[in-house]
């Protein structure tokens, strides 16, 4: 059981630039998520997904898009990437918050450090 | 929206004395209440949590405390050790019924514990 992972850990990017990010979790959860963290700022909800085939914005979605073709994986994609998207990116995942005891607590994956020259 | 204000931003205690952070929230419907804790280097871990029909929680030297009338809640860490380093985050979020629940962090507060 690995739980959520993340891919790649770390990447170097130039301005206008494109890639995406892959998270895959192992836990069966219908909710996945997209955070940012800079410094100072804490977390950040970037996108988010309820479950297979549908995704919706969270906090800070310009200049991201996000896919979810399968029920275990959660893509974020730059595709045009600008020094202001340099951050590490965190991807989560959780069941709804009405089962499980009612918590939905938010399992997270290791980060990836993206810079953007 | 819900808004979390989390201090202090940082903290530094004498290996085996307490710690303690405090969280406010704005929204008085949130009813669930995570910390989580994250190392350098690694995503954030759940370390504990509690709902809010529940005033205290504790898990060994870990307890946490809530109040909704005044809308905060505190974790405390008893007799810390080197290994709790670390930045604490604490949240607030609605959980429960049919809609998404958005999860909404404070700004972290960094621990460092002296040997």
């Amino acid at each position: 059981n690995a739980g959520v992972t993340q891919t790649p850990k770390f990447r170097v990017l130039k301005t206008g630039q494109s890639m995406t990010l892959l998270c895959a979790q192992d836990m069966n959860h219908e909710y996945m998520y997209w955070y940012r963290q800079d410094p100072g700022m804490g977390l950040r909800l970037i996108h988010y997904s309820v479950g297979e085939g549908t995704t919706a914005k969270g906090e800070v979605p310009d200049g991201y898009n996000v896919s979810r073709l399968k029920k275990q994986n959660f893509l974020l994609g730059l595709e045009s990437a600008a020094p202001s998207q340099t951050s590490v990116y965190f991807c989560a995942s959780s069941f709804p918050p009405w089962v499980a005891g009612g918590r939905g607590t938010q399992y997270f994956g290791p980060g990836t450090r993206l810079t953007v020259l | 929206g819900e808004n979390v204000e989390q201090h202090p931003s940082t903290l530094s205690v004498q290996e085996g004395d307490s710690a303690v952070i405090k969280c406010t929230y704005s929204d008085s419907a949130s009813n669930y209440f995570p910390w989580y804790k994250q190392e350098l280097g690694k995503g954030p871990q759940l370390i504990i949590d509690i709902r809010s029909n529940v005033g205290e929680k504790k898990d060994q030297r870990i307890a946490v405390t809530l109040n909704k009338t005044a809308k905060h809640f505190s974790l405390h860490i008893t007799e810390t050790q080197p290994e709790d380093s670390a930045v604490y985050f604490c949240a607030a979020i609605l959980a429960g019924g049919t809609s998404y629940g958005k999860l909404t962090f404070g700004q972290g507060t960094i621990l460092t514990v002296h040997p």
